[in-house]
């Protein structure tokens, strides 16, 4: 099925450890985004790629990093995880065709 | 700086029409409206977009007013599984443009 992968849908990492989440999509989309969502808020952007070889920062950046390794794929590390990186964190990509997001089914961490 | 404006909540009768208002005063005229839904623990999920004119697509409607000051998304036969957060937003549609998220409409359909 097209659209936008995230592993690990799942993780519970101790404070001070380090994680990649990872992401990938299939349908050849340019731009790509990092969001997090904290309980009963919206969502906050913290990286974009808006093309192969690109990245800015977001809203809310402190404490990642991203890579974007090719088109199809843009990670999001946490070198050295806070309890305040618990959150759920979704990845994005742009349709050009109508500038509209499709979502992946996001990867919940929490940081004891 | 908040773009939209929304409510914080609302209900709405299963098989009854879904009427959600978002305020958008400062819209720029290169601007486009979309609407996003995130039902419980998933991403989020486009529904709609438009610039001036009505939109209808297969989930819902668009009304946009004449002086693109508000809208208001359709959803014409709310059922329980239309029960989510509605996000209202507006952005200049490429790509440097990104999307903020605001707070939503949490819309419950009651059975």
């Amino acid at each position: 099925n097209a659209g936008v992968t995230q592993t690990p849908k799942f993780q519970v990492l101790k404070t001070g450890q380090s994680m990649t989440l990872q992401c990938a999509q299939d349908m050849n989309h340019n731009s790509m985004y990092w969001y997090r969502q904290d309980p009963g808020m919206g969502l906050r952007l913290i990286y974009y790629s808006a093309s192969e070889g690109t990245t800015d920062k977001g809203e809310v950046p402190n404490g990642y990093n991203v890579s974007r390794l090719n088109k199809r794929e843009f990670s999001l590390r946490l070198e050295s995880a806070a309890p305040s990186q618990t959150s759920v964190y979704f990845c994005a990509s742009e349709n050009r065709a109508n500038y509209g997001y499709t979502f992946g089914s996001g990867t919940r961490l929490t940081v004891v | 700086d908040a773009k939209t404006t929304q409510p914080t909540s609302m209900d709405c009768a299963e098989g009854r029409a879904a009427n959600l208002p978002c305020n958008h005063s400062t819209i720029s005229g290169n601007e486009y409206v979309y609407w996003y839904r995130q039902i419980h623990s998933q991403g989020p999920q486009y529904i709609i977009h438009g610039l001036k004119n009505n939109e209808t697509n297969e989930m819902a409607s668009l009304i946009i007013t004449e002086d693109r000051k508000s809208s208001t998304l359709i959803l014409p036969h709310a059922t329980l599984r239309d029960t989510a957060v509605y996000y209202c937003i507006v952005r200049v549609g490429h790509r440097d443009d990104k999307i903020i998220f605001g707070k939503g409409t949490r819309l419950h359909i009651l059975p």
